[in-house]
């Protein structure tokens, strides 16, 4: 069955450090998408990054970067140089080709950065 | 809209009303999502629809939730008889593609609170 797993409940760090969220998803699917959310206390969730089974490439995007590794069935986040902005709640997700349309969540980690 | 708008903000209600949440998609977006926030979970996918047609209410917990798209815009979630297990935030999400992989836009929620 399809399982996302965020181990971290929250996080604190002070500004500027780096920080990594972990995401370890479970499903029998080939074919599948993940995805990041952020939650800040305003309540919207906030779509972040998407990326698909078949590319484990990389990404960076400013002061985001994610590293995905289907060997570990991972999807990990890391902000770099954390500002007080990124406090929030970040869900891991994920949707299967043959899962309907439902996308699962994670429990989420709470991240603190303190100033 | 620019975005998703969900009304009302909160919501009280005593034992044994219903209730009804509204949610205004994103103009021309075809998906729409109901999904549950316990405090501290992530999102739990309730319904999905493609235009007017309910494709999904493997979420729905109970008889006593119901959920509508009479025009394949607006969409209302129903609660009948509300317990308070019911009490949660209700997050309403649409996408502009009709599969699996396309990213969630979130509204604001509904801060449900059964007294």
């Amino acid at each position: 069955a399809q399982k996302v797993t965020q181990a971290q409940t929250e996080i604190s760090v002070v500004e500027k450090e780096d920080v990594t969220l972990d995401c370890v998803y479970e499903t029998r699917d080939t074919t599948y998408y993940l995805f990041w959310y952020k939650q800040p206390p305003s309540g919207e969730l906030v779509f972040l990054i998407r990326r698909n089974s078949f590319d484990e490439q990389n990404e960076i995007s400013g002061r985001y970067s994610w590293n995905f590794q289907k060997s570990t069935s991972s999807f990990n986040f890391t902000i770099t140089a954390s500002q007080v902005v990124d406090s929030a709640v970040y869900f891991c997700a994920l949707s299967e080709a043959t899962g309907g349309f439902k996308t699962i969540f994670g429990a989420g980690t709470r991240l603190f950065v303190k100033a | 809209g620019a975005g998703v708008s969900q009304s009302p903000r909160y919501k009280v209600a005593k034992r044994g009303q219903d209730v009804a949440l509204r949610c205004d998609p994103i103009s021309g977006h075809v998906s729409l999502f109901w999904y549950q926030q316990a405090l501290g979970q992530g999102p739990e996918f309730l319904t999905y629809f493609q235009n007017e047609a309910q494709l999904d209410k493997s979420g729905l917990p109970s008889d006593r939730f119901f959920a509508e798209r009479p025009e394949g815009s607006v969409s209302t979630l129903k609660i009948q008889r509300t317990q308070q297990e019911d009490s949660a935030v209700y997050l309403c999400a649409s996408s502009g593609g009709g599969s699996y992989n396309s990213p969630l836009h979130f509204g604001n929620g509904t801060r449900l609170t059964v007294t």
